[in-house]
């Protein structure tokens, strides 16, 4: 059984770029949720998917976008970098319907830095 | 809306002391409560949870926490700290009405002197 995996594992990009971050799920996970840890600072949810559709959305500007693929892989989109994007941005899978709980389980995340 | 506060953003223990890290939540419903670890330049690793079963809940690496509803905590401990305990632990609460959605505290850096 393989853990959640993400890609890229760094990233630099300057103001005013699109960004694309791509998380692969645990095996036979169907609800992938994205996060964002600044420095110095606990994750703060984005948005969630499950089956292909958004589950649920944090206080994130619409610049912020995802995907959800049929074989529940993710993809988090970001338009219009700012500085303050700059954080590590953490994916999780967990086996859970709409409202339902169930532990979630994190890749390693991937490191944007904005320049 | 859901909340959560660590008190205590580093906290520093001597190999073989008390680990005590403190977490407080808000929640308008029975909360589910999470403590996950983080180690340098690696995500989370959950460490244990309480989903409203056992009040005392035991996790790996011989930490455990007690959900005390009166008093909003869910505090983490382990009677015996080891130098590769030293890392960053967060608290994080999600609830039924709020699906899969975690919301962390602002995290305890762990310190473990020799």
């Amino acid at each position: 059984e393989t853990g959640v995996t993400q890609s890229p594992t760094h990233l630099i990009k300057t103001r005013g770029q699109q960004v694309t971050l791509r998380c692969s799920s645990q095996s036979g996970h169907n609800t992938v949720s994205w996060y964002q840890q600044a420095l110095g600072q606990g994750p703060q949810f984005i948005f969630q998917y499950y089956r292909e559709e958004e589950n649920g959305r944090g206080n994130f500007p619409p610049r912020f976008s995802g995907l959800q693929f049929p074989n529940y892989s993710s993809e988090l989109n970001v338009n219009a970098l700012e500085l303050d994007d700059s954080a590590l941005y953490l994916c999780a899978s967990s086996l859970a319907g709409r409202r339902t709980t169930d532990t979630q389980y994190f890749g390693p995340g991937t490191r944007l830095t904005v320049l | 809306a859901q909340s959560v506060t660590q008190l205590g953003s580093h906290v520093s223990v001597s190999e073989g002391a008390l680990v005590l890290l403190r977490c407080n939540y808000s929640s308008s419903v029975p909360p589910y409560l999470f403590w996950y670890v983080q180690y340098p330049n690696q995500g989370l690793q959950l460490l244990l949870k309480y989903t409203s079963a056992a009040t005392l809940v035991k996790g790996i690496n011989g930490f455990e926490a007690e959900f005390k509803k009166s008093e909003t905590s869910f505090h983490l401990t382990k009677p015996s700290a080891h130098m590769s305990d030293a890392a960053e632990y967060f608290c994080a609460v999600s609830s039924p009405n709020a699906g899969n959605m975690l919301t962390f505290g602002g995290g305890t850096r762990l310190m473990v002197k020799p």
